[in-house]
């Protein structure tokens, strides 16, 4: 069964500074998606990738991934407030359903 | 609007009462999936379509879960009995299975409370 895990799994940051959210998965895939999530809010298509080594970038976030690691990141690049939220990766089967395994997900606070 | 919606946006219910969810895909996805969300977890997979065909339903869908969408476009989730365990957001996603990536994009919820 594949599991996903995330960490940390909370964030507290000050603006400006750089951090990392890391999420492994335990079974192969590749295909992995990044999503935020405000409160009360739905989920927000961030990043999709889609192969060994593939890197997106946009504005302050960059997200990689490591097929043979099983493991993807997001990197934050100077915080700024209104990156706060809940962001979740999410690996999808590579057959059939393409249905989504989430991550339990990660709450970043960028403090001002 | 060319996003998924949902309705109704919340519901309030009585416990062993019946509920209904519609989502709305957008227009052209010939997908549509149903997360289950509870606080501080990511969304689970419950169900999902391939144009009017259900084609999986995981171990979390009781038999007082049933999903339909006939004519492959909108879609319902009715709750038959509904249990206080029932109390949760139920998402709505739909995709275009053959586009690059496959990405699933989300209505807003309903949020389900049973009390």
């Amino acid at each position: 069964e594949l599991k996903v895990e995330q960490n940390p799994l909370f964030l507290s940051m000050q603006e400006g500074k750089n951090y990392t959210i890391y999420c492994n998965y335990s079974t192969t895939s590749d295909r992995l998606y990044w999503y935020r999530q405000d409160p009360g809010k739905s989920l927000e298509s961030l990043f999709v990738l889609l192969s060994n080594g593939a890197v997106k970038q946009e504005g302050r976030l960059m997200a990689s991934l490591d097929t043979k690691a099983r493991l993807s990141t997001l990197h934050i690049t100077a915080a700024v407030h209104d990156l706060s939220a809940t962001y979740f990766c999410a690996v999808a089967l590579s057959s059939g359903t393409y249905k989504y395994i989430f991550g339990t997900g990660t709450r970043l606070k960028v403090l001002a | 609007d060319t996003g998924v919606s949902q309705n109704p946006r919340h519901k309030i219910t009585k416990r062993g009462q019946n509920v209904t969810f519609r989502c709305d895909p957008i227009s052209e996805h010939n997908r549509l999936y149903w997360y289950r969300q509870t606080l501080g977890q990511g969304p689970e997979f419950l169900t999902y379509f391939q144009n009017e065909a259900q084609l999986e339903k995981s171990r979390l869908l009781s038999d007082r879960f049933s999903a339909e969408r006939p004519k492959g476009s909108f879609s319902t989730l009715e709750i038959q009995r509904t249990e206080q365990g029932d109390s949760a957001m139920y998402l709505c996603a739909s995709s275009f299975f053959g586009s690059q990536g496959n990405i699933q994009y989300f209505g807003a919820g309903t949020r389900l409370s049973v009390l």
